[in-house]
């Protein structure tokens, strides 16, 4: 069974603050894709990015970066120098690689980025 | 690419009534469709996953006679919600995963149901 722990429920920071969300993933398959959506408002889930589990390469897009840790089964991801237009409700996922599965969510941590 | 339409966004229905909502894959073929169901402030739940052509299958404590879908095509699933009421209220997302593509899938814009 896999399982994804996003154990902040709501986060509140400071325009400028840098934030970072925390995941953590259970899962027994060697080969899985991680994934963060960011839902704002409107509903609408964004796509943010998708990590392969062979790739523990970190990433940087702007002012958001990934931490892939393998050993310790976490995605973390950052925003620095977050902007209010970042509040939203954060989602972190797991799918496994292989024949036809489902992605399992964790439970969202919402950012309020206040002025 | 990968586009996934919803329709409608916002539906507002009386207790008893029926109500469809559509998804569409826009600009490629979706082999396998997905619908959730997100309640106030919790994340998504999976509800049923449906393949063109053939019967969806639901996930446990779904009734599959209260929520129709019909995947009759490579671009469109559809949920039927059958006499709904209040406690059905709720945001509907739709996902689609790519024929051939990797395990990936692509959201709709969900649409809000509420129940009176």
């Amino acid at each position: 069974a896999q399982k994804v722990t996003q154990a902040q429920t709501e986060i509140s920071v400071v325009e400028k603050e840098d934030v970072t969300l925390d995941c953590v993933y259970e899962t027994r398959d060697t080969t899985y894709y991680l994934f963060w959506y960011k839902q704002p408002p409107s509903g609408e889930l964004v796509f943010l990015i998708r990590r392969n589990s062979f790739d523990e390469q970190n990433e940087i897009s702007g002012r958001y970066s990934w931490n892939f840790q393998k050993s310790t089964s976490s995605f973390n991801f950052t925003i620095t120098a977050s902007q209010v237009v970042d509040s939203a409700v954060y989602f972190c996922a797991l799918i496994k690689n292989s024949g036809y599965s489902t992605l399992t969510f964790g439970k969202g941590t919402m950012l309020l980025v206040s002025p | 690419g990968a586009v996934v339409s919803q329709h409608p966004s916002r539906v507002i229905c009386k207790s008893g009534t029926s109500v469809k909502i559509e998804c569409r894959s826009l600009d490629f073929q979706a082999t396998t469709m997905f619908w959730y169901r997100q309640f106030p402030k919790q994340s998504l739940m999976l509800m049923a996953t449906s393949n063109e052509g053939s019967k969806a299958t639901y996930e446990q404590g779904v009734e599959k006679d209260k929520f129709l879908i019909n995947h009759a095509s490579l671009t469109l699933s559809t949920l039927t919600v059958t006499s709904a009421h209040p406690e059905d209220s709720s945001f509907y997302i739709c996902s689609a995963r790519e024929r051939g593509g990797i395990n990936e899938q692509f959201f709709g814009p969900g649409t809000r149901l509420t129940v009176l």
